[in-house]
């Protein structure tokens, strides 16, 4: 594909479970992000991944929160004991170094 | 993901005529500014940009107005189509960070009759 894939495209679980949020990004991208849109919300950044330097995590909101990116490529956002504020929409954009965010469709998490 | 923001300002256009949607950003020191459009079911997509030394650029149907005194952006977009109905979101970049880390403000909904 083209653009960047997001698996599930909807995800319902139970309060308490941990769910896993998959991000392909675009081939050959050094930059990888994770972005979520709650309801009535901008975009709230969570982190960013930039080639085989340290993640910036700094917008995860609670250590609830994690995401790694194996091999430079695919990433994983986990979220361990899901809460009902958890529920958005979960956004993984990936780019070449300085250049603009390629944004894929976004998981939708719903807790309930 | 499908647009949020039930509650979004709305600028509601006939087609043809020409939309100015506003922006406040937050931080003086902003040195790179977004234009996004997200359409129902779809990440947010980039239209145009400008840095903090300009106080205009212009796209293809699209113009990007930024004012530093009072932290304003706006997107004004030429004779508007259906097709531009969508979700407009500016974005800021804090300081020497680029891309690194956007901070993006609530998003307003554009809706164009026929």
């Amino acid at each position: 594909g083209a653009g960047v894939s997001q698996s599930p495209s909807n995800k319902v679980t139970e309060k308490g479970k941990d769910v896993e949020l998959r991000c392909d990004p675009i081939s050959g991208h050094t930059a990888l992000y994770w972005y979520r849109q709650s309801l009535g919300q901008g975009l709230e950044f969570l982190i960013y991944f930039q080639g085989n330097s340290a993640p910036d995590k700094s917008g995860l909101p609670s250590d609830r929160f994690s995401a790694e990116r194996t091999g430079g490529s695919v990433s994983t956002l986990t979220i361990q004991r899901t809460q009902q504020e958890d529920s958005a929409v979960y956004l993984c954009a990936s780019s070449f170094t300085g250049t603009d965010p390629n944004f894929g469709p976004g998981t939708r998490l719903t807790v309930l | 993901g499908e647009n949020v923001g039930l509650h979004l300002p709305t600028l509601s256009v006939q087609e043809g005529d020409n939309s100015i949607i506003n922006c406040a950003y937050s931080n003086s020191a902003s040195d790179y500014f977004i234009w996004y459009k997200q359409e129902s079911g779809k990440g947010p997509q980039f239209i145009i940009d400008i840095r903090s030394n300009m106080d205009k650029r212009q796209g293809q149907r699209v113009t990007v107005l930024l004012n530093k005194t009072v932290k304003h952006l706006s997107l004004q977009i030429a004779a508007t189509q259906p097709g531009d109905s969508a979700v407009y979101f500016c974005a800021e970049s804090l300081p020497n960070t680029g891309f690194q880390k956007l901070v993006f403000g609530t998003g307003t909904r554009l809706l164009v009759s026929p």
